[in-house]
């Protein structure tokens, strides 16, 4: 079975401070896609950065970027530079070619303080 | 481009009732998946309509339906409501090319209260 664990229901930052979170997944598949999605309080859910397995670059998107250890499969976030908007829900999700629905990690809290 | 919308946003249910949602996909998206999202289980997949067709499906119950119209709208349907299936019920949009990569843009959900 396809899991997605993030370990960290809640994490901290002070503002302007670096701040990552942790997934890990399980899977057989060798091929796949991890996401990381952000769900701000009473607002919608927006993708924040994808990782394609087979490429062994870490993906980044502006203060965003990730750590992808596909052996230990292992998909952390990192948001330098924090911001008081960057406080969220942050899910972790996975999706193979094979089946196409999207599994999501239970979630970590952010809080940025200010 | 007008967002994923959602109605109602706000649903209050006797159990053993039967409820239906809706979803309007952002304009030229052909793919709508549904998600049940609660404290306990976290997100969890429903099912995603294309072209009026089903075409993947979570582990979900019979009770819980869904269709697709062909202006790519969709509507999901829960009958015999449970305590349980208080949630926010998510619904996302995209293109529909059936890549894995394709970005999933969400609605800002109906959340449902089963009494």
């Amino acid at each position: 079975a396809q899991t997605v664990t993030q370990s960290q229901p809640e994490m901290s930052v002070q503002e302007a401070e670096t701040v990552t979170l942790s997934c890990t997944y399980d899977t057989s598949e060798s091929d796949y896609y991890l996401f990381w999605y952000k769900q701000p309080p009473s607002r919608q859910m927006i993708l924040v950065i994808r990782q394609e397995a087979y490429k062994q670059q870490n993906a980044t998107e502006n203060r965003f970027s990730v750590n992808f250890q596909k052996a230990a499969k292992s998909f952390s976030l990192k948001i330098s530079d924090s911001q008081l908007g960057d406080a969220a829900m942050y899910f972790c999700a996975y999706r193979t070619y094979n089946n196409n629905d999207m599994r999501f990690g239970a979630g970590t809290r952010l809080t940025v303080k200010p | 481009k007008a967002g994923v919308t959602q109605t109602p946003r706000y649903l209050i249910k006797t159990r053993g009732q039967q409820v239906t949602l809706s979803c309007s996909p952002i304009s030229g998206h052909r793919s709508v998946s549904w998600y049940q999202q609660t404290p306990g289980q976290g997100l969890q997949f429903l099912f995603e309509y294309f072209s009026e067709t089903q075409r993947n499906k979570g582990n979900f119950p019979g009770r819980f339906s869904g269709r697709q119209f062909s202006n790519s709208r969709s509507e999901m349907n829960v009958s015999t409501l449970e305590l349980g299936d208080s949630a926010l019920y998510l619904c996302a949009s995209s293109l529909g090319t059936g890549w894995v990569q394709e970005t999933q843009y969400f609605g800002p959900g109906t959340r449902l209260l089963v009494l």
